[in-house]
């Protein structure tokens, strides 16, 4: 069955870097766009960004510009979401969706990922 | 940047029906979609392309959008229905959007 499986949780110090992981399987991985969103604690969903897999073209979200980094390895359909220059405010859990290209929604999630800022 | 407002909270009877609106400039003019998110889980895609259903979705669960305002209806709400919702499209950019999101309690 479609699935996106997701990395384990992360710890992280200010000013560091994280990268988070999700594996498709199920579906032709490079056929989707891959979404990152985010919910930080007692807030709402926060969409980060888009890659497509077929030819690696990202876009993100305003906010983010500058401080997330998204790349993908078609040999194993991972997506890779990486966070530099952590602050505390990035301390959310980070989920990744599959989206239809070109329509404008997430289909498929996965399980999310915590992230962990703090020194 | 492109806003989209969702009441905080709703409550509703077992057997009910639950209205959540989703407001935004114009937004009669493009796709929303709505998620349910329990605590813990993943969000769950329940409405898309306005008023469409994915597959193993409820009847109960429609939706319309017209003019500013897109609504999320559950007929006969169920105890299991009880989360939050979030209605999402996109803005003149083509960047996604998140609603405010609504917390549906029912009792």
């Amino acid at each position: 069955q479609v699935q996106l499986v997701q990395s384990g949780a992360e710890l992280g110090k200010p000013g560091a870097s994280v990268k988070v992981s999700c594996q498709a399987s199920g579906y032709t991985f490079t056929g989707y766009y891959l979404h990152w969103v985010r919910q930080a604690p007692g807030q709402g969903l926060e969409w980060v960004g888009w890659i497509n897999p077929n030819g690696g073209v990202t876009k993100y979200a305003q906010k983010f510009e500058g401080s997330v980094t998204m790349t993908r390895d078609t040999s194993n359909n991972t997506a890779y979401l990486e966070l530099s220059s952590l602050r505390s405010d990035d301390t959310a859990v980070y989920f990744c969706a599959r989206g239809p290209n070109h329509y404008f929604y997430m289909d498929v999630w996965g399980k999310g990922t915590t992230v962990t800022v703090s020194s | 940047s492109y806003e989209l407002t969702q009441p905080p909270s709703l409550s509703v009877s077992p057997g009910q029906k639950a209205s959540i609106t989703c407001s935004g400039d114009r937004l009669g003019t493009k796709d929303v979609c709505w998620y349910q998110h329990k605590p813990g889980q993943s969000p769950v895609l329940v409405i898309y392309g306005d008023f469409k259903r994915p597959s193993g979705i409820p009847e109960r669960f429609s939706g319309s959008n017209s003019g500013n305002t897109a609504t999320l209806t559950i007929s006969g709400t169920q105890p299991m229905d009880e989360a939050d919702y979030y209605c999402q499209s996109w803005d003149s950019n083509y960047a996604y959007v998140f609603g405010t999101g609504t917390k549906v309690t029912v009792l």
